[in-house]
Parts: structure tokens; sequence; C-alpha cells
């Protein structure tokens, strides 16, 4: 099946930074890429969806200029966190969506990059 | 606006019964519901996926349900295995152009050996 990977799982930084996790889509093409994230014990909740050269959604309550979101090609996405804080903290996962559209189409899931800021 | 609910939120049960796991969504008008799997720290996987038109799917010892018209999903696991323990999440596509996936909160299920 269609694998997305995530860069890095796992990232430790100091309150006050960026951090940027990658996303990629190894063996088809995803017009659409989405970002999650969890908080532990709790569910995937949508941040934004982006498509390939636009660009992204916000969900209601997610700050457009603290997660920046470039989807420069339809193998790649990036989440910039800017300035995090440690209430950034999160497991973020995203997802991509074979190109065709559709309701039919499968939205397949990267492993997801664990973000702990200090 | 549509929400996913997954009861219970925890679940403890000996080794080889046959449990079930429920999902309940506020709005019918879904294109597919599909259940996942997550392990603790790690990403998801997929179990089953169960379009609109369909009622049920099944993989070995899991079977999924799905009601459209009451917005209720059943994720039935036979003889339960202490490899089975994870956290499972139902999650149905919706939206304009089924443009989105939203997640219920999720099952944590322990089997006892």
């Amino acid at each position: 099946g269609a694998v997305v990977s995530q860069h890095p799982s796992r990232v430790i930084c100091k309150s006050g930074t960026s951090v940027k996790i990658e996303c990629r889509s190894l063996d088809f093409q995803a017009t659409t890429m989405f970002w999650y994230r969890q908080f532990p014990k709790q569910s995937l909740m949508l941040m934004a969806t982006s498509n390939e050269g636009s660009k992204a959604t916000y969900e209601q309550g997610v700050e457009k200029d603290k997660f920046l979101i470039n989807h420069a090609s339809l193998t790649l996405s990036t989440l910039t966190v800017t300035s995090a804080h440690p209430e950034d903290s999160s497991f973020y996962i995203c997802s991509a969506r074979e190109w065709g559209g559709g309701a039919a189409d499968t939205q397949y899931f990267g492993p997801g990059t664990r973000l702990t800021v200090l | 606006k549509q929400e996913v609910t997954q009861i219970p939120a925890a679940l403890s049960v000996p080794e080889g019964e046959n449990l079930v796991l429920n999902c309940s969504f506020t709005d019918s008008a879904i294109y597919n519901l599909q259940w996942f799997r997550q392990d603790p720290g790690k990403g998801l996987t997929s179990l089953l996926l169960i379009q609109s038109s369909q009622r049920e799917q099944t993989s070995g010892r899991l079977n999924a349900s799905l009601d459209k018209s009451s917005g209720r999903s059943t994720l039935y696991i036979a003889a339960s295995q202490p490899g089975d323990s994870a956290t499972y999440l139902c999650a149905v596509r919706t939206g304009s152009s089924a443009s989105k996936i939203i997640f219920g909160s999720g099952t944590r299920l322990s089997i006892r050996p």
C-alpha cells in the first residue's frame, strides 16, 4: 500500500524556537495533505488542509501564523511551528490523499512526529 | 457540525472474550467510516473501512458494522488476545467533496492475560 513518511519522528526544542516537520508521500502523488494534532489520551484533531500550490485552509481555532503549512509539491508538505511554547507539545500526524479526488480515494496516514517543547 | 463519539472510553477484559466497541456520529451524510488502531506513541493502523453503501466489513477476527441512518458503527473483536491491547479510533469521512476525516475520541482497550 501507499506510504507516507514524516521527519523527524521525534523532536525536542527550546521554547521560542521554530520547528519544521516534513510529510512525504513516497510512492504516490498527493494533491491534498492534512495535518492533525493529538494531545495525550485524546483523539486526532484536524488542524489544516493543504492543497498543492495553494494556501492551506485552517480549522477554527488554529492560528495560521503560528502553524505555517507549505505544500510546494505533490509529494511534500511541511508544517512549521513558529515560536514554539510548551503548550505546543503534542503528537503531529500528517495524512495524504492520492491524486484523483472523489469520495473513494484513500487517505494515508504518516507515523507521526512527537514534539516536546521545553 | 459532525461529531463522532466512542463508548466506552476505556475497556479491560480477560483474554479470550469477544467484545464490541461503539461509535456514533451526528450527521448521517458520510462517505465512509474507518476503524483504526493506535499503539502508544505510534501512528495509525487502518483496520477496516466501510463505504456508506455497505453495512459491514470483516477482516480476520474483526467485524465492523455500519448503520448510517442511525449514525452508528460497531467494531466486534472475537477471541481477544493481549496483542489487541491498543486504542481504537473510528473516523468518518465527511464534508463537501468528502474533504475531511473526523475522528472519535477513541476507546483504550486492555486485554488481560
